[in-house]
């Protein structure tokens, strides 16, 4: 099992919408959990992180961690086409000097 | 302004050739990373630091050297021992301290022909 899996394919949502996005993750233990944005072509930028069960919003994004199903998901409400973007969900690795694993990241189109 | 600078944006070696790629902060964070990111891969990491003069290997460190001999500034070379070393190169740097997200900068994009 990968450390962070992000499976689900390109997501196309229409204009207002909301995309979400759902990220798993294999050590139980893992306590810090990041979203990162990444526009073609740029580097990541991060938007939001979460480290208790529960939702967290800001603005229009919204994390969702659930520790004991072990999934961490990225809703964004409202989409806009500058919402269109790769989206990389990291995980703070338990033992492993504070470094991230990352997702390989699901790729979201935004349609006007 | 505080950030994280990456130079050159984008580098064009010859095969056999190593390269320095350029990473600077000025965040005072403790902690720098470098990353690959391949056409539809996840970020990987190539070695990391978390204080000055020290640094660790990450999960795909051969082929590449770092160095930290000031806080700001965390370089990596690609040795002509790297045998794909074509990729887009992120560094990151993160405070260390009590919070762990990372930040980035706007990445190198190496070519080796």
């Amino acid at each position: 099992q990968k450390e962070v899996e992000q499976n689900s394919g390109p997501l196309s949502v229409p204009e207002g919408a909301i995309a979400s996005l759902n990220c798993t993750y294999s050590d139980r233990g893992s306590q810090s959990f990041f979203w990162y944005r990444q526009y073609s072509g740029k580097s990541p930028e991060l938007i939001m992180f979460i480290y208790s069960n529960g939702d967290k919003e800001d603005g229009r994004f919204t994390a969702q961690l659930n520790k004991a199903s072990q999934y961490v998901s990225l809703l964004i409400r409202d989409s806009q086409p500058s919402d269109s973007a790769t989206y990389l969900c990291a995980v703070r690795r338990i033992y492993g000097n504070n470094r991230l694993a990352f997702g390989k990241g699901n790729q979201v189109v935004v349609i006007p | 302004d505080g950030g994280i600078t990456q130079s050159p944006k984008y580098l064009f070696r010859k095969e056999g050739q190593n390269v320095t790629l350029s990473c600077e902060q000025n965040l005072n964070h403790d902690a720098m990373y470098w990353y690959r990111q391949d056409p539809g891969q996840g970020l990987r990491l190539i070695y990391y630091s978390q204080i000055v003069n020290d640094f660790q290997k990450g999960d795909i460190a051969e082929g590449y050297s770092v160095s930290r001999e000031k806080k700001e500034s965390f370089p990596l070379t690609v040795t002509s021992a790297q045998k794909n070393p074509t990729a887009f190169y992120l560094c990151a740097s993160s405070s260390g301290r009590q919070t762990y997200e990372q930040y980035f900068g706007p990445g190198t994009r190496l070519t080796v022909t």
